[in-house]
């Protein structure tokens, strides 16, 4: 496509229940990465992928986050037993190449809130 | 890890004004980005600029790398150019992991 896109848009969903957010990116980047972004703050890293592949998932805050991209392209970004602090906007963004140092872009994020 | 301060964290123009806005870095970076996030929360690129200067429109940046600091620098600002600016570095050994700033504020009034 065109850009980055990331569905759905908007998550409501309960204490305790999983969710998953879902990320395409620009045809052909090898890299993608997913971030979060609480009210008033910058975007915090989370994980990347190089391929199929975690290249950095240091961000990740606890095991109830994990992500995957099974074949290279789409990705999915799984919370398991969501609490309220898991409320915030999950940016999601490619590259072309991975290895660092280009730019990066951003999908429009998806708004989870946790009630 | 690597710290990144933006400045001022607020802003408020009347339109037609110009601005500076500064990130300084407490470390060596190969990727530097100023990013304009809309008041729809859309992430939008302006400059993919690890150092020296570019110029697009109205907007220009420089980086100066040595001395860890980037400069953002908006002309005759318009009311679209509202919104919060982030600044965002990546280390040299970390990937692609950007790092970013608080982000500034700007408000442009009519």
């Amino acid at each position: 496509g065109a850009g980055v896109s990331q569905t759905p848009s908007n998550k409501v969903t309960e204490k305790g229940k999983y969710v998953e957010l879902r990320c395409d990116p620009i045809s052909g980047h090898t890299a993608l990465y997913w971030y979060r972004q609480s009210l008033g703050q910058g975007p915090e890293f989370l994980i990347y992928f190089q391929g199929t592949g975690a290249a950095d998932d240091s961000g990740l805050p606890n095991d109830r986050f994990f992500a995957v991209r099974p074949e290279g392209s789409v990705s999915t970004l799984k919370i398991q037993r969501t609490e309220r602090g898991d409320s915030a906007v999950y940016l999601c963004a490619s590259s072309p190449g991975g290895k660092g140092g280009e730019t990066q872009y951003f999908g429009p994020g998806t708004r989870l809130l946790v009630l | 890890g690597i710290q990144v301060e933006q400045s001022p964290p607020d802003l408020i123009l009347q339109e037609g004004a110009n601005s500076t806005l500064r990130c300084n870095f407490s470390d060596s970076v190969n990727n530097l980005q100023w990013f304009h996030q809309n008041p729809w929360g859309q992430l939008i690129n302006l400059f993919y600029i690890p150092s020296g200067t570019k110029q697009n429109g109205r907007l220009s940046a420089t980086t100066v790398a040595t001395e860890r600091y980037s400069l953002l620098y908006i002309s005759s600002s318009q009311t679209t150019d509202s919104g919060v600016y982030f600044c965002a570095v990546e280390r040299g050994n970390q990937g692609g992991k950007l790092i970013f700033g608080q982000g500034t504020e700007l408000s442009v009034k009519p």
